[in-house]
């Protein structure tokens, strides 16, 4: 079985641009939650879709958005970026939200210059 | 609020056991988690405890102690591939949220093995 897959794997961005991440969770797996990890501030949770709602949400600021498909795909998107979005963004797959087992994605390294 | 504390750092020898502690205050906590992660790469699931007590799985056991806020993972016989960060989690239950669940990570314990 295919695992977490996230695209794209690298991604180099200029303050003020937007950008789109992609996840594909593992196929069964209908929830898919976002988390933005950095050196400072450690794994910090985004938000989480199931059947493409968003069922929960951390504390980032509206320009984090994210949307999930039927076919439980998911992407986030961050408008107007500042350097401190640099971060390794990953997503991770579970069954559904009360599944105690989350299998995270390689991750999408992003910096902003 | 919601807290997660564990060592920054920690340094054990090859065949040695080591303990890392993770203490915790949430306002929901419905189960605790400990990630394995190498650099450069994504975390890897090691160990989920709801119920006090210990959870073995091989080399690694986890404990938890819903009283006091505390878990520990305890790494027997290790090995130089151990050497990677450890993340405790916490998954709070928001019942504000139609009563769904977030992951909340401490900062991680980097864990340095050497012969």
């Amino acid at each position: 079985k295919a695992g977490v897959t996230q695209t794209p794997r690298y991604l180099i961005k200029t303050r003020g641009q937007q950008v789109t991440l992609s996840c594909s969770p593992i196929s069964g797996h209908r929830s898919v939650s976002w988390y933005q990890q950095t050196p400072g501030q450690g794994l910090q949770f985004l938000f989480e879709y199931f059947s493409e709602t968003q069922r929960n949400k951390g504390n980032f600021p509206g320009r984090f958005s994210g949307r999930q498909f039927s076919n439980s795909r998911s992407e986030m998107n961050v408008s107007t970026l500042e350097l401190g979005d640099s971060a390794l963004y990953l997503c991770a797959s579970s069954l559904d939200p009360s599944s105690y087992e989350q299998y995270f994605g390689p991750g999408t390294r992003l910096t902003v210059t | 609020g919601q807290n997660i504390d564990q060592p920054t750092e920690m340094t054990a020898t090859e065949g040695a056991i080591v303990q890392i502690n993770c203490t915790y205050q949430t306002s929901g906590f419905n189960g605790l988690f400990w990630y394995q992660q190498h650099a450069g790469e994504a975390p890897t699931f090691l160990s989920y405890n709801v119920l006090d007590g210990l959870e073995e799985k091989g080399r690694f056991s986890s404990f938890l102690s819903r009283s006091k806020g505390y878990s520990y993972l305890l790494l027997k016989e290790l090995q130089m591939k151990d050497s990677a960060s450890y993340l405790c989690a916490v998954r709070d239950l928001n019942m504000f949220s139609g009563g769904y669940n977030k992951l909340i990570f401490g900062a991680g314990t980097r864990l340095a093995v050497h012969p």
